[in-house]
């Protein structure tokens, strides 16, 4: 089966733009998670998002934003672009946790903003 | 708010040598998972840990889940050249939010 394919692969915007980046997730998954890497923090949590709606947000500025489709593709945003704003934008699609299944990461975008 | 430690944050290990990276957490966990990335790559789930003092086998990886479901730790035995990456451990509180660990880095020299 397809895995979760994230677009684009690469980007490199200007400070005070704006990005969307997109993640398809797995066929049948209906939960899809965003997460920050960056070298000095690790994976950190963005949001989570089931069935389009929101269940869980991290602690990032409202400058963070996304959203999710019926058919459980999934965007994010984020507006006003700032340098520390750099790093892998990994999504993770799932099935519930009570699959044991674990989250399929793809292979994520690397914004840089310059 | 929760939070997921990972010890350590690198390893160097000669190939053949046995290698343990341990993940704690402020609360209890209802479910742990594993990830390994290897460099330039994203993160692969290698497994998931639900029972309260569970111990799972995979090969040369060995993981344990605590008894009060607070702290997990992966053993790699006889590590080879392939186990290079970083491993995370990933926490769960049965919500809908899974906090990743900062990760433990694995340098294997041949």
């Amino acid at each position: 089966k397809a895995g979760v394919t994230q677009t684009p692969r690469y980007l490199i915007k200007t400070r005070g733009q704006q990005v969307t980046l997109s993640c398809s997730p797995i066929s049948g998954h209906r939960s899809v998670s965003w997460y920050q890497q960056t070298p000095g923090q690790g994976l950190q949590f963005l949001f989570e998002y089931f069935s389009e709606t929101q269940r869980n947000k991290g602690n990032f500025p409202g400058r963070f934003s996304g959203r999710q489709f019926s058919n459980s593709r999934s965007e994010m945003n984020v507006s006003t672009l700032e340098l520390g704003d750099s790093a892998l934008y990994l999504c993770a699609s799932s099935n519930p946790p009570s699959t044991g299944d674990g989250y399929t990461f793809g292979s994520g975008t690397r914004l840089t903003v310059v | 708010g929760q939070q997921v430690m990972q010890i350590p944050q690198y390893q160097h290990v000669q190939e053949g040598e046995d290698f343990t990276t341990y993940c704690n957490s402020s609360t209890t966990l209802s479910n742990i998972q594993w990830y390994k990335q290897r460099p330039g790559g994203h993160p692969v789930f290698l497994i998931q840990l639900v029972k309260s003092g569970e111990v799972k086998k995979q090969k040369r990886l060995t993981f344990q889940f605590g008894e009060a479901k607070k702290n997990s730790s992966l053993h790699i035995t006889a590590t080879q050249t392939t186990d290079v990456g970083t491993y995370f451990c990933a926490g769960n509180t049965g919500g809908f939010k899974t906090i990743f660990g900062a990760g433990t880095r694995l340098f294997v020299k041949a």
